[in-house]
């Protein structure tokens, strides 16, 4: 079954450290992936999405993904993290099966220090 | 521009119950996808509605049902209640035409099966 799988279920980094979370997918064909972001009691919003148009893809809030086919990877990383990206983190895919629908990973909380 | 409201926000039933949860999507979206999220877990995907019918359905029992109206609006109806239905219950609208395109959450409604 075509599925993500998010590397981690808690990541700690200081404040201005280097964020990095992993995503691993499985697809025959090329994928729609997604990363979202969850706040505390809040519903999830788009981070960014990869469209095949370029494997660095920039998201908000300063985030970026690679895509990278030959791992099946597409990670999340921020050079500098902020006390404000302490949040619940889902890497996403899009399959298509007779229409379209959106598979979440199981997600990585981001804890950040001061 | 209103974007994806849920009701009621909270919910408290008991095991055998039955209950309905409400979704309005975004303005101009005709499709709407039902998303149960597990304290700690990642959104699992339900069923999606587009045309007023269930175009797509994940791996959960027949207790889950579902409705689209003219409107675009949703409901979803979960009979006899177990434990483990308690679950943070996601709905997501989008446009069925864009493939790629990001899904837009609602804050979700915490149902709590005493």
């Amino acid at each position: 079954a075509q599925s993500v799988t998010q590397l981690g279920s808690h990541v700690s980094v200081s404040e201005g450290a280097l964020v990095l979370l992993r995503c691993n997918y499985s697809s025959s064909v090329p994928p729609y992936l997604f990363w979202y972001v969850q706040y505390p009691n809040q519903g999830l919003q788009l981070l960014l999405k990869y469209t095949s148009a370029a494997t660095l893809v920039k998201g908000i809030n300063g985030f970026e993904a690679e895509f990278k086919k030959s791992e099946t990877s597409f990670h999340l990383t921020k050079p500098s993290a902020h006390m404000s990206d302490a949040a619940e983190y889902f890497c996403a895919v899009s399959l298509n099966t007779g229409g379209f629908k959106t598979i979440f990973g199981a997600g990585t909380r981001l804890f950040v220090k001061a | 521009d209103a974007g994806v409201t849920q009701s009621p926000t909270h919910l408290i039933k008991t095991r055998g119950q039955q209950v309905t949860l409400r979704c309005s999507p975004k303005s101009g979206h005709d499709t709407v996808s039902w998303y149960q999220q597990a304290l700690g877990q990642g959104p699992q995907f339900i069923f999606q509605y587009y045309e007023e019918e269930e175009r797509q359905r994940g791996n959960f029992p027949d207790r889950f049902s579902g409705h689209q109206f003219p409107n675009y609006s949703s409901e979803l109806n979960v009979n006899a209640l177990l434990l483990g239905d308690s679950a943070l219950y996601l709905c997501a609208s989008s446009l069925a035409r864009q493939f790629n395109e990001k899904l837009f959450f609602g804050s979700g409604t915490q149902l709590s099966v005493l």
